[in-house]
């Protein structure tokens, strides 16, 4: 069964990066979008991304300009760097694993979250 | 695409039946799946390609529609269903949810 282990730090300051990992436990990469997904309080989910385990890549315009997610294929796991961080960027970041088989379009699994605060 | 989902919440009671909908800004077949989300926990999968009800999921759960209406119900409500409920459509990019539905106890 596989299942998405998340990382990263968890308080930031205006204007610093946000970097998070997400590693791939009892599966393959192979035919899968890898994706990133957030939560800011008391606010709707928000898909930031995705990557193909050939490494083409997809975001929401509304993040374009300052999200990259990579694929290290030889540890089994992806990443999501968000420049330039600002308060309206305090949420929980989920990564999740998108499914493009037709008949079977799902996200699952999910990482556990975490939570990131963008603070002074 | 815009996913407008209703209720944003709802109170009801153990045994009642409830209806969620979505509705999608232009027509995205049958690409849409229902997630519910408990606090503190990740969204779980209970129905994709609009209708197909997830390996363990309870039968009480059922989704319906196609294009741009989409029903999720929960047919007799049970304790562990109070939860968030979120619909996700992925027939374009960027990838879209629902608002959510609160489903609280009466």
């Amino acid at each position: 069964q596989v299942q998405l282990q998340q990382w990263g730090a968890g308080l930031l300051k205006p204007l610093e990066t946000l970097s998070l990992t997400c590693a791939v436990h009892g599966g393959s990469l192979s035919g899968y979008y890898w994706t990133w997904i957030r939560q800011p309080p008391g606010r709707r989910l928000e898909w930031i991304g995705e990557i193909s385990h050939i490494g083409s890549t997809n975001y929401n315009p509304s993040l374009k300009s300052r999200v990259t997610i990579s694929l290290d294929t030889s540890r089994e796991h992806f990443s999501l760097e968000l420049t330039s961080m600002t308060a309206a960027d305090t949420a929980v970041y989920y990564c999740a694993r998108f499914s493009p088989f037709v008949g079977y379009n799902w996200f699952d699994p999910w990482g556990q979250g975490t939570l990131v605060t963008v603070s002074s | 695409i815009q996913m407008t989902q209703s209720p944003s919440s709802l109170s009801a009671s153990v045994g009642d039946r409830v209806t969620i909908t979505c509705r999608a800004s232009q027509d995205i077949r049958d690409d849409i799946g229902w997630y519910q989300q408990k606090p503190g926990k990740a969204p779980e999968r209970l129905i994709y390609v609009a209708s197909s009800l997830q390996s363990g999921v309870p039968s009480r759960f059922s989704g319906s529609g196609s294009g741009t209406e989409f029903t999720l119900t929960i047919s007799s409500l049970q304790p562990e269903d109070f939860a968030t409920y979120y619909c996700l459509q992925h027939n374009s990019y960027p990838r879209t949810f629902g608002q959510g539905t609160k489903v609280e106890i009466k």
